[in-house]
């Protein structure tokens, strides 16, 4: 079984820049989440994709978009990058629609530093 | 507002000990409760899910406690080592969409001497 893998690890951008971020989920696992986290906090919910359209959305401007594929692997844009941004990027795949309580499982995830 | 609070201030306890982790909610109706661990620049691991008609659940040398009617979940590691130390995360469901959002805590970190 293949666990969730990200790319890359670290990545560094200075302000108003664009950054892509990417994700392959578990095996068998055709929904995606994203989560923020900060220093000293818990995860933040971005948003979740499902077969490729968005499935909910937590308190994040435009400029955080996604993409899923047909593969189920998935892609995280952030345009006009800010100060703010720099914190670590977790990617969760689960199975859809609640299903076992929607266990997310997660990959190490991307430290973005944004100078 | 909707709130999660977990202790903020570390948990320092002796190896062998139980370590006891809270976690309180308000304005949430969630129809379960989950606990993560994670360990420094990794991602969070899934270690318990509980239901709202469940009271306690237990596996191994973990148990969780669900009281909905105090909003409140307790985290109990039995026999404590040093390699339980991390920060451990609580996440509930909102109960309010469809998108079966997690929304999760800002974490305990147990430090387990030994």
């Amino acid at each position: 079984e293949t666990g969730v893998t990200q790319s890359p690890t670290h990545l560094i951008k200075t302000r108003g820049q664009q950054v892509t971020l990417r994700c392959s989920s578990q095996s068998g696992h055709n929904t995606v989440s994203w989560y923020q986290q900060a220093l000293g906090q818990g995860p933040q919910f971005i948003f979740q994709y499902y077969r490729e359209e968005e499935n909910g959305r937590g308190n994040f401007p435009p400029r955080f978009s996604g993409l899923q594929f047909p593969n189920y692997s998935s892609e995280l844009n952030v345009n006009a990058l800010e100060l703010d941004d720099s914190a670590l990027y977790l990617c969760a795949s689960s199975l859809p629609g609640g299903v076992k309580g929607n266990i997310q499982y997660f990959g190490a995830g991307t430290r973005l530093s944004v100078l | 507002s909707q709130k999660i609070e977990q202790n903020s201030e570390a948990l320092n306890i002796q190896e062998g000990k139980t370590a006891t982790l809270t976690c309180n909610y308000t304005n949430y109706s969630p129809a379960y409760l989950q606990w993560y661990r994670q360990d420094p620049g990794r991602g969070p691991v899934f270690l318990l899910l509980i239901r709202e008609n469940e009271k306690e659940k237990r596996k191994e040398r973990l148990k969780v406690t669900f009281d909905t009617t105090l909003k409140q979940s307790l985290f109990h590691i039995t026999a404590s080592q040093p390699a339980d130390s991390a920060t451990y995360l609580c996440a509930l469901d909102t109960g309010m969409d469809s998108s079966y959002k997690l929304i999760f805590g800002s974490g305990t970190r147990l430090l387990v001497r030994p």
